[in-house]
C-alpha cells in the first residue's frame, strides 16, 4: 500500500483565492511527522510546513496551513491568497518514528491563474 | 547559512562512462539521503546514511550504483557504467536526526544527469 497518496495530479486556482491540496497517508506507527514541499519549475525542493502526529493544533506558516485530520489520516495543505509564484509541484511526505526514511507522494501540480 | 551543496549541477555523458555526483550536507546534520527524480517514476529514495553509515540502500537500482560517505561533510553517488535510463535529476538531502520538527529534510539543488 502507498504510504502517501496525492490524488490531484493537477489543480488550478485563481490568483488571490485559497486552494487545498489533498494528502492522505497510511501508517500504523502512532508517532509520525508530515511534511509539505514545493518544487517550482527551477527544480529545487523547498520545505514548507511540518505537522507532528501529536500536535494538537494545525500547523501554520504564513500563507500555508495544514488541515490535519488524524482520524481520517489526511494532511491537506491550504494555501491562502494564492500568488502567481505559488505555481509549482507540491509534494506531501511522511516520516515514521520507526525509521529515518521519508515517504513522498506523487505530487500535485498547482497553476495559479491571473 | 549554506544549504546542501551538490556538484555538478549538470552532467552530460556518454553511455558506458563513469559518473560521480557529489554532495556536501548542511553542517551539523547527521543524516544524508540520495534521491532520483524522473517523470515516469517520480521521486525515489536511493540510499540514506545516518552518522556516515549506510542504513538502507534497497532503492539503489543495481550494482552499477554505489554511494559512499567517508565523513560527515561529504558524500558521493557513483554510476558505473552509466546507461541512458539513468538520465534523471539526482537530489541530495540532509537532516538532523532527532525526532521532531528539526528532522526536516533539506534538499540540494540537484544534479541533472543526461546519459547519451
Amino acid at each position: 500500500a502507498q504510504k502517501i497518496t496525492q490524488t490531484q495530479p493537477g489543480m488550478f486556482v485563481q490568483e488571490k483565492e485559497a486552494v487545498t491540496l489533498d494528502c492522505t497517508y497510511d501508517t500504523s506507527d502512532p508517532s509520525y511527522g508530515l511534511f509539505w514541499y514545493k518544487q517550482p519549475s527551477s527544480g529545487e525542493m523547498i520545505f514548507l510546513i511540518y505537522q507532528g502526529s501529536y500536535d494538537q493544533q494545525n500547523a501554520t506558516e504564513g500563507r500555508y496551513s495544514l488541515n490535519f485530520q488524524k482520524a481520517r489520516k489526511s494532511a491537506n495543505l491550504v494555501i491562502s491568497a494564492s500568488q502567481l509564484g505559488d505555481s509549482a509541484m507540491y509534494f506531501c511526505a511522511m516520516r515514521e518514528n520507526t525509521g529515518n526514511q521519508f515517504y513522498f507522494g506523487t505530487g500535485t501540480s498547482l497553476t495559479v491563474i491571473p | 547559512d549554506a544549504g546542501v551543496i551538490q556538484s555538478p549541477r549538470h552532467e552530460v555523458t556518454e553511455m558506458g562512462q563513469e559518473v560521480t555526483l557529489r554532495c556536501k550536507p548542511i553542517s551539523g546534520h547527521n543524516s544524508l539521503f540520495w534521491y532520483r527524480q524522473t517523470m515516469m517514476r517520480g521521486l525515489e529514495l536511493l540510499i540514506y546514511f545516518n552518522n556516515n553509515v549506510p542504513i538502507d540502500d534497497s532503492g539503489m537500482p543495481e550494482d552499477r550504483f554505489s554511494a559512499k560517505m567517508p565523513n560527515a561533510s561529504f558524500s558521493t553517488l557513483k554510476i558505473q557504467p552509466s546507461e541512458p535510463r539513468d538520465s534523471a535529476v539526482y537530489f541530495c538531502a540532509s537532516s538532523l536526526w532527532q525526532w521532531g520538527p528539526t528532522d526536516t529534510q533539506y534538499f540540494g539543488p540537484g544534479t541533472r544527469l543526461t546519459v547519451l
